[in-house]
């Protein structure tokens, strides 16, 4: 199974650009990049996905490199409501359905 | 966008009940729900996956008497925790998928055994 590292932690001043780094070196050509974020007591909260091709959304852009073994997401203009755990997260295909493993995350702080 | 509910959000109970969680997907059908673990400042940790009508797969580790999934619609999974004990307090959340959608999680259920 694809296995994602992250920063611990982050922090970013709000109003700048947030880039969350992901490495994700074992992938496998058809398994998919999730980014979801948490919020304290909360369940997580999609904000994007992608296979090979960056993708922008209303949330985030993530940059997939051309070799997929990384990726960034990037929240444009940080808000103090962005302050969450980020995880990246590599879809695995079993006959049971795609399921999801997360990692540890990163905790990102934006800071006013 | 697609909304996942689950209920209820807290439960505290005595040691040795059971408990039951509720996972519903209110605005799409849900083939694949999954439920997870999280416990204080970790990671969610998948448990076990359903399908609509077939018995669920559980992670190595996660005992199914102990945990009873039940996937009876395209909209309603349940989890139920049998016999409840302190260890087993924890913060239980579901997600369901289907079709083009991507998991959609709900906001899970705080569960503290006394």
């Amino acid at each position: 199974d694809a296995k994602t590292t992250q920063p611990t932690s982050m922090d970013c001043a709000e109003g700048r650009a947030a880039n969350l780094p992901c490495n994700h070196s074992t992938i496998s050509g058809n398994e998919y990049v999730y980014w979801y974020r948490q919020i304290h007591s909360q369940g997580p909260q999609y904000i994007i996905h992608g296979l090979k091709n960056n993708e922008t959304n209303e949330m985030a852009s993530l940059i997939i490199t051309e070799d997929r073994k990384s990726s960034t997401l990037i929240l444009p203009h940080a808000t103090l409501r962005d302050t969450a755990v980020y995880y990246c997260i590599v879809r695995v295909r079993r006959d049971t359905g795609n399921q999801f493993y997360f990692g540890t995350g990163t905790s990102l702080t934006v800071i006013p | 966008g697609a909304v996942v509910s689950q209920h209820p959000s807290r439960v505290i109970c005595k040691s040795g009940t059971s408990v039951k969680i509720e996972c519903r997907s209110l605005d799409f059908q849900a083939t694949t729900m999954f439920w997870y673990r999280q416990f204080p400042k970790q990671s969610l940790m998948l448990m076990a996956t359903s399908n609509e009508g077939s018995k669920a797969t559980y992670e190595q580790g996660v005992e199914k008497d102990k945990f009873l999934i039940n996937h009876a619609s395209l909209t309603l999974s349940t989890l139920t925790v049998t016999s409840a004990h302190p260890e087993d307090s924890s913060f239980y959340i579901c997600s369901a998928s289907g079709g083009r959608e991507p998991q959609h999680f709900g906001d899970g259920t705080r569960l503290s055994i006394l």
